[in-house]
């Protein structure tokens, strides 16, 4: 149980075009996804927590009209890279959790790799 | 964002050794958690500790929770070729808040 799946794996695009990727928990209702980037051989980064039916909390120096998150249903959470450009390649990578509490976990996404030519 | 201070960085290792990492932080976390994370792949949780001075184990693999709560160690035993990856620590604050700050990871 509890998984978590990303569309797509990995895409390649166009600079100055948009890019949406979606995070899917298959088995398990999501209340909170998160949304991570990472940069080669480096820790993942927060960008936004987002909660079902409400606006993404983005952290500090994410810009929140560049990607743009929607959290639609408890199951399905997408981030669109607008007007992407080649700095914006990354490994993004999304996680959900259930709720809130001490033993609540948050399980992690394969991950979509973004390459921005 | 804040990251925590994770060490060794990177460490070659022979099979059937015994290996050892740690976490530090400025701030103080109520919730530490050690994930593996294999190349393209999410981060998958090995071991998660809820209270200070808290040791725990899974299979190969000890964790503990300093009781400064500013710190945590992994230790991995009799290593296998399958060990191979990156551990990161994570920890949470608040309860709560379910928010993550990853450590650096160490690359094995």
């Amino acid at each position: 149980g509890a998984v978590v799946s990303q569309h797509p794996s990995w895409v390649i695009c166009k600079s100055g075009t948009s890019v949406k990727i979606e995070c899917r928990s298959l088995d398990f209702q999501a209340t909170t996804m998160f949304w991570y980037r990472q940069f080669p051989k480096q820790s993942l980064m927060l960008m936004a927590t987002s909660n079902e039916g409400s606006k993404a909390t983005y952290e500090q120096g994410v810009e929140k009209d560049k990607f743009l998150i929607n959290h639609a249903s408890l199951t399905l959470s997408t981030l669109t890279v607008t007007s992407a450009h080649p700095e914006d390649s990354s490994f993004y990578i999304c996680s959900a959790s259930t709720g809130t509490g001490l033993y609540n976990e948050q399980f992690f996404g394969p991950g979509t790799r973004l390459t921005v030519l | 964002g804040q990251q925590l201070n994770q060490s060794p960085q990177s460490m070659f290792i022979q099979e059937g050794e015994d290996v050892s990492m740690n976490c530090t932080s400025s701030s103080i976390f109520n919730t530490w958690l050690w994930y593996k994370q294999d190349p393209g792949e999410g981060p998958v949780l090995l071991i998660a500790l809820y209270k200070a001075g808290e040791l725990t184990s899974n299979g190969r693999l000890t964790a503990q929770f300093g009781i400064t709560r500013k710190d945590s160690f992994l230790n991995i035993s009799a290593s296998i070729p399958s060990d191979v990856g990156i551990y990161f620590c994570a920890g949470r604050s608040n309860f709560g808040n379910e928010k993550l700050t990853f450590g650096t990871g160490t690359r094995l």
